[in-house]
């Protein structure tokens, strides 16, 4: 019972380089999300798809792109990414549809940017 | 805007039950109150969710005030491996779970 998958788990990129993370999940889900979460920080909202085909930014967009391939995949874009960016992204999905907001994390891909 | 307040850390011992508060006196009257924990650096788990009747499952217990202003988490019986940031969350203004600073946890043996 995977849940959710996140790959890579450890990457290190050189400022202006770009790279794509991606999260799939296997419970049907039609919500997914991408959190990033800085040192000794709660985690904050980057990006959310509430369904197949769309997206919708969430707290932190800038400096980001998503793509919903289809409903088990949702991956996050960095195009030229910046120091500030390192952090821990967390992917998450939920059955949504409902008022219980019971989310499920992937176990996350640490990112350096030097 | 955080609607949930949470104590930045605590300690607890091992066998003990460990009450974690939450103060949520901005949330709606229809919005849940929901618990995750985070044991570090893997991703969050939920734990249990509320409206306003205090609520059980095989990992906690979840009591809220009839005002609806704070509640509590307790863990009956505290383990090491319960040692974790604990996050009592509701729904931003985008509709969407915040997640905060959270309460550290440490259980001591």
């Amino acid at each position: 019972n995977a849940g959710v998958t996140q790959t890579p788990k450890f990457q290190v990129l050189k400022t202006g380089q770009s790279m794509t993370l991606q999260c799939a999940q296997d419970m049907n889900h039609n919500s997914m999300y991408w959190y990033r979460q800085d040192p000794g920080m709660g985690l904050r909202l980057i990006y959310y798809s509430a369904s197949e085909g769309t997206t919708d930014k969430g707290e932190v967009p800038n400096g980001y792109n998503v793509s919903r391939l289809n409903k088990r995949e949702f991956s996050l874009r960095l195009e030229s990414a910046a120091p500030s960016q390192t952090s821990v992204y967390f992917c998450a999905s939920s059955a949504s549809g409902t008022t219980i907001e019971k989310l499920f994390f992937g176990s996350g891909t640490q990112l350096s940017v030097l | 805007d955080a609607k949930t307040t949470q104590p930045p850390s605590m300690d607890c011992a091992e066998g003990r039950a460990a009450n974690l508060p939450c103060n949520h006196s901005t949330i709606s009257g229809n919005e849940y109150v929901y618990w995750y924990r985070q044991i570090h650096s893997q991703g969050p788990q939920y734990i249990i969710h509320g409206l306003k009747n205090n609520e059980t499952n095989e990992m906690a217990s979840l009591i809220i005030t009839e005002d609806r202003k704070s509640s509590t988490l307790i863990l009956p019986h505290a383990t090491l491996r319960d040692t974790a940031v604990y996050y009592c969350i509701a729904r931003d203004s985008w509709g969407k779970l915040q997640f905060g600073a959270g309460t550290q946890v440490v259980v001591t043996p």
